[in-house]
């Protein structure tokens, strides 16, 4: 079965911990992305990389940090600077072509506690 | 920079009723347009998109979405909603030229089907 799967669903960190989500995808796709989604603001991008070694920062990158050794995995790091971190955050992959679609995981809750 | 703009937070509806979720764009180049769907505590599902030519867009589940080049709008459409049609609907657009596939997408808008 072909996706993106995310762990965990949920997750729940102290004030000043970070937590790394995870992302993996096995749609042989060179684009990911994460996305941030806070209600009534939609989906604001954190980070992206279109090739193995290679990310780019978003909109909104700060607080945040990804790796991309592999073209299969891209985890996200919300680190003790983000300042505001309880949000959905949903990973996504696409062939990186701007007429194709975006394929996203089913997301991870993160709280702060 | 483009933006998007979906017009209604919440729309409420009854079961079989027809119903429209609006979508407005800006942007100073051309940009290929999406409709997701998001169902609670899920990620996003793509509905449909618009690329070129005809300008009326079918979708999955019966909806359809037509694009307005001169109102710069994508809005959504189905003729008879169903309960099961419950769930978040975002707009996002991404522009033609780029090679990132990034996507810029709308607020949301909830549709709550009520029998």
């Amino acid at each position: 079965d072909g996706g993106i799967t995310q762990s965990p669903k949920y997750l729940f960190r102290k004030e000043g911990q970070n937590v790394t989500l995870s992302c993996e995808q096995n749609l042989n796709h060179d684009a990911m992305y994460w996305y941030r989604q806070d209600p009534g603001q939609g989906l604001r991008l954190i980070y992206y990389s279109q090739i193995v070694n290679d990310f780019q920062k978003g909109d909104i990158a700060e607080g945040y940090s990804v790796s991309r050794e592999k073209k299969e995995s891209f985890p996200l790091t919300v680190t003790s600077a983000q300042k505001n971190p309880t949000a959905f955050y949903l990973c996504a992959s696409s062939p990186g072509t701007a007429r194709t679609e975006a394929f996203f995981g089913q997301g991870t809750r993160l709280t702060v506690v | 920079a483009q933006s998007v703009t979906q017009l209604d937070s919440q729309v409420p509806v009854f079961e079989e009723a027809p119903v429209e979720l609006r979508c407005n764009y800006s942007s100073s180049v051309s940009v290929y347009l999406f409709w997701y769907v998001q169902y609670p505590n899920q990620g996003l599902q793509l509905l449909l998109k618009y690329l070129s030519g005809s300008t009326l867009v079918k979708g999955i589940n019966g909806f359809e979405a037509e694009f307005n080049k001169s109102q710069t709008s994508f809005h959504l459409r189905k003729p008879s909603v169903h309960i099961s049609d419950t769930a978040e609907y975002f707009c996002a657009v991404s522009q033609t030229s780029s090679n990132t596939g990034k996507l810029i997408f709308g607020q949301g808008t909830t549709l709550q089907v009520k029998p």
